[in-house]
């Protein structure tokens, strides 16, 4: 089963403003990662946050993380729009034995000019 | 480097023929991974290999499929008999250990 899931599921807002995606999973994990994906394209590799960690800044990209609710925001700020795409979280759950990451089925986010 | 490369970018077949689908992962990369990607059950991992030997196969939807590795800059991913509900983009990807590096994919349509 998914071990992420994204909301919301669509997202639109006007070029310039903030976009905020959440994330909630299941179970303890290792570490949590946001991944872009443009249409046709491979997903792209944003950011990791590990599990001591709470917050984690990239550029226009601000990631926190609450284990204690099992959720992760992406905070995309004065977004473009090359911004246009899909985002994913992605966990690496700390079961052990287990390297593969879990994706959840995405936010589709439009950046209108 | 010029990523993860995969071949064929698109393919196109009938049901019930052989589909090998190819990888080649970033050099020093010890991960790599297959995954399927569809509408309804979005990012799906097939099977995972560390160090060219498979770790995990769970993924593995039927026995149709089959993946190798045989060294560390080469993968394969065949599905025989291919049937309809395989048609999907197929991602290879590769890891030091932490963030992935994806290729393009490949997309699948079986007929």
């Amino acid at each position: 089963s998914q071990q992420g899931e994204e909301d919301p599921q669509a997202l639109s807002i006007q070029e310039g403003e903030n976009a905020t995606m959440n994330c909630s999973y299941k179970t303890s994990i290792n570490n949590l990662q946001w991944y872009r994906q443009n249409s046709g394209r491979g997903l792209v590799h944003l950011i990791l946050i590990r599990s001591n960690e709470r917050e984690k800044h990239s550029g226009r990209l601000r990631v926190t993380l609450d284990t204690s609710k099992k959720s992760s925001s992406l905070l995309i700020t004065a977004s473009r729009a090359a911004d246009t795409a899909s985002y994913f979280c992605a966990t690496l759950y700390s079961g052990g034995g287990a390297d593969g990451l879990t994706f959840g089925k995405g936010t589709h986010l439009i950046i209108q000019p | 480097d010029a990523g993860v490369i995969q071949s064929p970018r698109h393919e196109v077949t009938e049901m019930g023929q052989e589909v090998t689908l190819r990888c080649k992962p970033i050099s020093g990369h010890d991960y790599l991974f297959w995954y399927r990607q569809t509408m309804m059950r979005g990012l799906e991992l097939l099977i995972y290999f560390n160090n060219n030997v498979p770790i995990d196969d769970s993924g593995m939807p039927e026995d149709r499929f089959s993946a190798k590795m045989p060294n560390a800059s080469f993968s394969t991913l065949k599905i025989q008999p291919s049937e309809p509900r395989d048609s999907a983009v197929y991602f290879c990807a590769s890891s030091q250990g932490d963030g992935y590096t994806f290729g393009s994919g490949t997309r699948l349509t079986v007929v």
